[in-house]
């Protein structure tokens, strides 16, 4: 399966600063999905946009989606220590029932 | 709350050997799954079940196989160990949508 790329790689901001992430994928999309992973840990889920909306928000969270260019981002605003972690996209095909993840970006925030 | 439990968080193991990596989860989902993470490659799936008895290749699945004899424990198995399979292996569940994953384990091959 054809893997979704992420840029930046690495980001590193001050605490306060706004932190974005960007995602690109190949295929037609039913939703897309971005999890966060502290180190060493597992992934947890933080928000889902399906193909049919544009943008989404929740609490510091917000999820802009174009599938005309088949990109989306994470804003994560007001950044916190404690938001220091590995961010990843992951999308939904139409084809597929699979979810494909993208290759992340670690995101460190300093106090 | 989802709990997607991998019986360990680090194993390490000696090159030859068979190694199981356990999950368990208590939601009842059909759909089960194998990841493998290492650095600058992101998540490649291992294997996936959407049922009992049920498994199916992901991208990488050679030197693994996998076990779902019952539908809340889906099994990784590593028949013969080696070097090159020192990585992160995460197990997860998924519903509709959303994917729940366990912690992860960290297995080091010597």
């Amino acid at each position: 399966s054809q893997q979704g790329e992420e840029d930046p790689q690495a980001l590193s901001i001050q605490e306060g600063e706004n932190a974005t992430m960007n995602c690109s994928y190949k295929t037609s999309i039913n939703n897309l999905q971005w999890y966060r992973q502290n180190s060493g840990r597992g992934l947890v889920h933080l928000i889902l946009i399906r193909s049919n909306e544009r943008e989404k928000h929740s609490g510091r969270l917000r999820v802009t989606l174009d599938t005309s260019k088949k990109s989306s981002s994470l804003l994560i605003t007001a950044s916190r220590a404690a938001d220091t972690a590995s961010y990843f996209c992951a999308f939904r095909s139409n084809a597929g029932n699979m979810l494909t993840f993208g290759g992340g970006t670690r995101l460190m925030v300093k106090p | 709350d989802v709990k997607v439990t991998q019986s360990s968080r680090y194993l390490v193991k000696r090159t030859g050997e068979k190694v199981f990596l356990e999950c368990v989860q208590d939601m009842d989902h059909e759909n089960m799954f194998w990841y493998r993470q290492d650095p600058g490659l992101g998540l490649r799936l291992i294997y996936f079940s959407y049922d009992v008895k049920m498994k199916e290749k992901g991208d990488i699945p050679e030197g693994y196989s996998v076990s779902r004899e019952k539908k809340e424990r889906f099994s990784l198995i590593l028949e013969s160990a080696s070097t090159n399979q020192t990585s992160m292996y995460l197990c997860a569940i998924r519903g509709v949508d959303e994917a729940f994953f366990g912690q992860g384990t960290r297995l080091t091959v010597v």
